[in-house]
């Protein structure tokens, strides 16, 4: 079985451009997360779909940042326009429950896109 | 809120001594804890969690933690270090709520782990 996976691994680009980033999840799993490591900080919850639904966006920075998961498969992540603190690890992650409130539910995580702003 | 804290980013342990990694978590309401292992060059594995179920969970690769309530504790062991372990090692915490079940995670801990 594929696991979580991410486009692209690394991104670089100058403040004031345009980035999207691609998770594609576990098939099956409706559940779909959004995390975020700024460099020496922890990881964060950025946001939570279920299905196409948005569940949580309590984490999204600001409006810079659009999240979209069309038809409940892959999902996008916007940064428009980058600035030098979007810098860092965006994590993805899927699970499976089909509530999206069950805590215990084991969340599976890509290997990360890590995004540089000059 | 939950949050959680892992004491010592950084851990340095000789091969086939203890490995013992901190983890400490506040919530006002019961909350399900988590151990997630990144080596390099890859996403979080989960290496345990703790649903209520039993307070010693057993995971992979030989390691455990025990939720200790009074503590507010659920520390990461292993009793013999191998070289394979160098990674860097996630708590996080989650509980039941309305807005789903994003995981709050603690700032990690780096294990090497040295010949």
């Amino acid at each position: 079985e594929a696991g979580v996976t991410q486009f692209p691994s690394h991104s670089v680009i100058e403040k004031g451009q345009t980035v999207t980033l691609r998770c594609d999840p576990i098939s099956g799993h409706d559940n779909l997360y959004w995390y975020r490591r700024v460099m020496g900080k922890e990881i964060k919850f950025l946001l939570h779909f279920v299905k196409e639904s948005k569940q949580d966006e309590s984490g999204m920075p600001n409006n810079r940042f659009l999240a979209e998961r069309t038809g409940g498969t892959y999902s996008t992540l916007k940064v428009q326009p980058a600035e030098l603190e979007d810098s860092g690890v965006y994590f993805c992650a899927s699970s499976q429950d089909r509530t999206g409130v069950l805590p215990t539910d084991t969340q599976y995580f890509g290997p990360g896109t890590r995004l540089t702003v000059l | 809120a939950q949050s959680v804290t892992q004491l010592g980013s950084h851990v340095s342990v000789s091969e086939g001594a203890l490995v013992l990694l901190r983890c400490n978590y506040s919530s006002s309401v019961p909350p399900y804890l988590f151990w997630y292992v990144q080596y390099p060059n890859q996403g979080l594995q989960l290496l345990l969690k703790y649903t209520s179920a039993a307070t010693l969970v057993k995971g992979i690769n030989g390691f455990e933690a025990e939720f200790k309530k009074s503590e507010t504790s659920f520390h990461l062991t292993k009793p013999s270090a191998h070289m394979s372990d160098a990674a860097e090692y996630f708590c996080a915490v989650s509980v039941v709520g309305d807005a789903g079940n994003m995981l709050t995670f603690g700032g990690g801990t780096r294990l090497m782990v040295k010949p």
